[in-house]
């Protein structure tokens, strides 16, 4: 019964480096987000996507890309990471059309990951 | 566009007290879904309710109920007879139709409940 499974949990980067969390839903979910989570912020949303192969900014998408070649992966790519980018990440996804409950559905979070660049 | 807002930052109370987590929210839409989530000190997210901008109905499970008021824009969270186990951070947030049901989140409350 995984869920929302996010890899990594924790990573520390120097500045400049380059990484890629990765997302991965085993509930046939149609949509998938990108969460930061910074302290007194609340979450705020990077990148989200409404199926496969498709790709939206958010709120905050600057310094970030993200790919969704397959339905139940979402990639979130730091091309050059820098100490702003320190916050605890968030995957989530949502919506299934074989629901019964064609209606807004709740977001199924991950675990996080926490992210540190130095 | 879409805004919640929870104007208590933290609150701290002894166990078995009565507390209330505000939360107001802001959008043109007519049709729109409200959502608490939990985050306890482990860091996961735990959904705890939605509600659709439909249905006013106020809600309980458990200690837990919720008072919805369209007429305030508010959706507001009370946990009856605090446990120790419900300190955590506690989430509102709002998501309106348009194919994407993404989440716009309140920036939290934390909740200390004391032995």
């Amino acid at each position: 019964n995984a869920g929302v499974t996010q890899t990594p949990k924790f990573r520390v980067l120097k500045t400049g480096q380059s990484m890629t969390l990765l997302c991965a839903q085993d509930m046939n979910h149609e949509y998938m987000y990108w969460y930061r989570q910074d302290p007194g912020m609340g979450l705020r949303l990077i990148h989200y996507s409404v199926g496969e192969g498709t790709t939206a900014k958010g709120e905050v998408p600057d310094g970030y890309n993200v790919s969704r070649l397959k339905k139940q992966n979402f990639l979130l790519g730091l091309e050059s990471a820098a100490p702003s980018q320190t916050s605890v990440y968030f995957c989530a996804s949502s919506y299934s059309a074989q629901s019964r409950d064609r209606g807004n559905q709740p977001q199924h979070f991950g675990d996080g990951t926490r992210l540190s660049i130095l | 566009a879409q805004k919640v807002t929870q104007a208590q930052t933290e609150i701290s109370v002894v166990e078995k007290e009565d507390v209330t987590l505000d939360c107001v929210y802001e959008t043109r839409d007519t049709t729109y879904y409200l959502f608490w989530y939990k985050q306890p000190p482990s860091g996961e997210l735990v959904f705890l309710i939605r509600r659709n901008s439909f249905d006013e109905q106020n809600e309980i499970s458990g200690r837990y109920s919720w008072n919805f008021q369209k007429s305030t824009s508010s959706f507001n969270f009370t946990i009856t007879a605090s446990q120790v186990v419900d300190s955590a951070v506690y989430f509102c947030a709002l998501s309106t139709q348009g194919g994407s049901e993404k989440l716009v989140f309140g920036k939290g409350t934390k909740l200390t409940v004391n032995p």
